[in-house]
């Protein structure tokens, strides 16, 4: 068990719906990542936050929206879903935004499938 | 930009044995990090081991060690004496470091399977 939780475990839903994955980083952690894990695409990097504060915003869609909430914890928001919006979509946390040995701990993921 | 390539999708070895995962990098920076992640069928993603850039000794975690080869770009991981449930897909990941961000490059990552 790393510490970071998601929920939910699986979302099933219809094209062009919204849903919201939510998740608590470890107890101290600061940061947090999104990914996204689909067969054709790998694991891609979607945004960071810092103790509240977008930090990077990688590969996301401008339908996906996220944001890190006073009590760190996080929320993904995917709107006007598509087929190919199915994946697994991990949360990970870290203690800072330097570098050295930070290593992100992943939550078991919310897995969205799109019908 | 920065890559990270794992050119073995598939690997097979023996319980008990070691293995070697591959696992080669670009990047034009001097300060980065490596990470290798293990994925078992249930899908989480479990932290393994971590290289830094400017380690001069490569990283070990138990039966798991880094070889780190700052000149040709790699940092394979070794696993010793494999067990069944080694069987997983693993992944290198690469942090930017001077970026100030934290973001992970994943590669496509390797499946490894431990016949008993």
């Amino acid at each position: 068990d790393s510490g970071v939780t998601q929920t939910p475990k699986h979302l099933i839903t219809a094209t062009g719906q919204r849903v919201t994955l939510r998740c608590s980083p470890r107890s101290g952690d600061l940061s947090v990542y999104w990914y996204q894990q689909s067969l054709d695409q790998g694991l891609q990097f979607l945004i960071q936050y810092y103790n509240g504060e977008e930090r990077a915003k990688g590969n996301i869609l401008e339908r996906f929206s996220a944001q890190q909430f006073p009590d760190l914890h996080s929320e993904l928001n995917l709107s006007s879903l598509e087929l190919g919006d199915s994946a697994l979509y991990f949360c990970a946390s870290s203690v800072n935004l330097q570098g050295g040995t930070d290593t992100q701990y992943f939550g078991p993921g919310t897995r969205l499938t799109v019908l | 930009a920065q890559k990270i390539t794992q050119t073995q999708p598939g690997m097979f070895v023996q319980e008990k044995e070691a293995v070697t995962l591959d696992c080669t990098y670009d990047t034009s920076d001097q300060s980065y990090g490596l990470f290798w992640y293990k994925q078992p069928s249930s899908g989480e993603m479990i932290f393994l081991i971590y290289q830094g850039s400017y380690d001069e000794q490569n990283a070990t975690e138990g039966r798991y060690s880094l070889n780190f080869q700052k000149a040709r770009k790699s940092a394979n991981l070794v696993i010793s004496a494999s067990q069944l449930g080694d069987s997983a897909m693993y992944f290198c990941a690469m942090r930017d470091e001077p970026s100030n961000t934290g973001k992970l490059i994943f590669g496509q990552g390797t499946t490894l399977q431990v016949k008993p």
